[in-house]
């Protein structure tokens, strides 16, 4: 059963610090997503990584396939970032029985 | 470039009743697929169409079909309505099948009373 474990579950911090959420999974993949929530329930498509590094503004997001883990890193974090970021992990194609599965997300606040 | 829109964006239903729910995906995109979001299971995957086919299917009883048209406008339904289907449904169109960009709508929030 392919499995994702984020963390942490809840994180609040002061504005202008380096913010690292985590993810693993337990199966092979062919891609792995970052999503943002915002309340009211909108899903925002981060980054899609299958290997390396990407880089988005404030944002950065890597992979380590070998290790079945992914971080998700936010710079000079703001209380705009606040949101919940959810990975979601593609599974690799084993007859197309397999969508995307999802971690709980990380709740994270940003304190001005 | 318009989003992905979803319709209704809120639905208060009764129990044992059927609904549906619609989907139109960002113009050109194939693939559309469905999720459920729920406080306690958090966010499921429902299933996938490209082509007007279905390609995957998540792990949810048959009260639970959708379908997809010739311009990939997608509808998923729901029959005989069940306390715990109250949820947040979330349909993605993507470019092609896998490993493309998922582009979310804003969600149909869905009531059962």
């Amino acid at each position: 059963k392919n499995e994702v474990e984020q963390s942490p579950q809840n994180l609040t911090a002061q504005e202008g610090e380096f913010i690292t959420i985590n993810c693993s999974y337990s199966v092979g993949i062919s891609a792995l997503h970052w999503l943002q929530q915002h309340p009211g329930g909108g899903i925002v498509s981060l980054f899609m990584l299958s290997s390396g590094k990407k880089k988005h503004g404030r944002l950065i997001a890597t992979i380590n396939i070998q290790e079945k883990h992914s971080s998700l890193h936010i710079t000079a974090s703001h209380p705009r970032d606040s949101a919940v970021y959810i990975c979601a992990v593609l599974p690799y194609s084993g007859g197309g029985a397999d969508g995307l599965t999802f971690g709980k997300g990380t709740h994270l606040i940003i304190q001005p | 470039k318009a989003g992905v829109t979803q319709t209704p964006r809120y639905l208060i239903k009764t129990r044992g009743q059927q609904v549906t729910l619609s989907c139109s995906p960002i113009s050109g995109h194939r693939s559309v697929s469905w999720y459920q979001q729920t406080p306690g299971q958090g966010l499921q995957f429902l299933f996938e169409y490209f082509s007007e086919t279905q390609r995957n299917k998540g792990n949810f009883p048959g009260r639970f079909s959708g379908r997809q048209f010739s311009n990939s406008r997608s509808e998923m339904n729901v029959s005989t309505l069940e306390l715990g289907d109250s949820a947040l449904y979330l349909c993605a169109s993507s470019l092609q099948q896998r490993n493309t960009e998922a582009f979310f709508g804003q969600g149909t929030r869905l009531t059962v009373v």
